[in-house]
């Protein structure tokens, strides 16, 4: 089936360095991607996307591309900061039913100062 | 706007209680409606989805139940909690002329005691 694997945590960084979060994904057909974050005690926030291969979402200071060839989707950012602290799920949708997604474990990041 | 609520925001419930958790969206109609919950240090598991009133899919089996009575309200429900049920629940949502990505309430902190 459809799934999505990201690399566990925590990672934990320094304020400025450079975050990379790999994600890679199976899937039948051809999904749209998505990271969310969550921050303590919060629901999920949508942090960016990308619908087809090639594409690279953006927000906030973080990139995404679409990698068909390599099937992976990883999440970067240049110069972190202590509020990027939060947990980061990866996810995939083939759109067969609107808004139906499957995440990856998630990934904690602690960025310390 | 299109707004999403959910509540209550925690609750502690004592085995073999029953359960109801409502999640109410504003802005839009006829929206796909999602129940998730994240287990302790886990991922995010689809539980329910709804595409219309009355219509409810599940995606394991498992102690709890979910309704949509009306359009816009998606209810978790069970008749008698386990330990195992603890976690947080996320409900989520999609409306027809939105991308394929979900938008999430605040969640509710359940802890069965």
């Amino acid at each position: 089936g459809d799934s999505v694997t990201q690399m566990e945590g925590p990672v934990t960084l320094s304020e400025e360095a450079f975050l990379t979060i790999n994600c890679t994904y199976t899937a039948t057909g051809y999904p749209s991607l998505f990271w969310y974050v969550q921050y303590p005690g919060e629901g999920l926030q949508l942090l960016l996307k990308a619908t087809k291969a090639d594409d690279k979402g953006s927000n906030k200071g973080f990139e995404a591309t679409y990698r068909k060839e390599t099937t992976s989707f990883h999440l970067e950012k240049g110069s972190v900061q202590v509020s990027d602290s939060a947990v980061y799920f990866c996810a995939l949708t083939l759109r067969v039913v609107r808004g139906k997604l499957q995440f990856g474990a998630g990934t904690q990041v602690v960025v310390t100062p | 706007s299109q707004t999403i609520h959910q509540w209550p925001a925690t609750l502690v419930q004592p085995v073999g209680s029953p359960l109801s958790l409502e999640c109410t969206v504003e802005g839009t109609s006829n929206p796909n409606l999602y129940w998730y919950r994240q287990a302790a240090g886990r991922g995010l598991q689809l539980l329910f989805y709804s595409v219309g009133i009355g219509q409810i899919s599940s995606e394991v089996p498992q102690n709890l139940s979910a309704s949509r009575p009306q359009d816009r309200q998606f209810i978790l429900s069970s008749k008698k909690l386990l330990l195992s049920d603890s976690g947080f629940y996320l409900c989520a949502w999609n409306w027809e002329g939105r991308g394929p990505e979900a938008f999430f309430g605040q969640g509710t902190r359940l802890t069965v005691v």
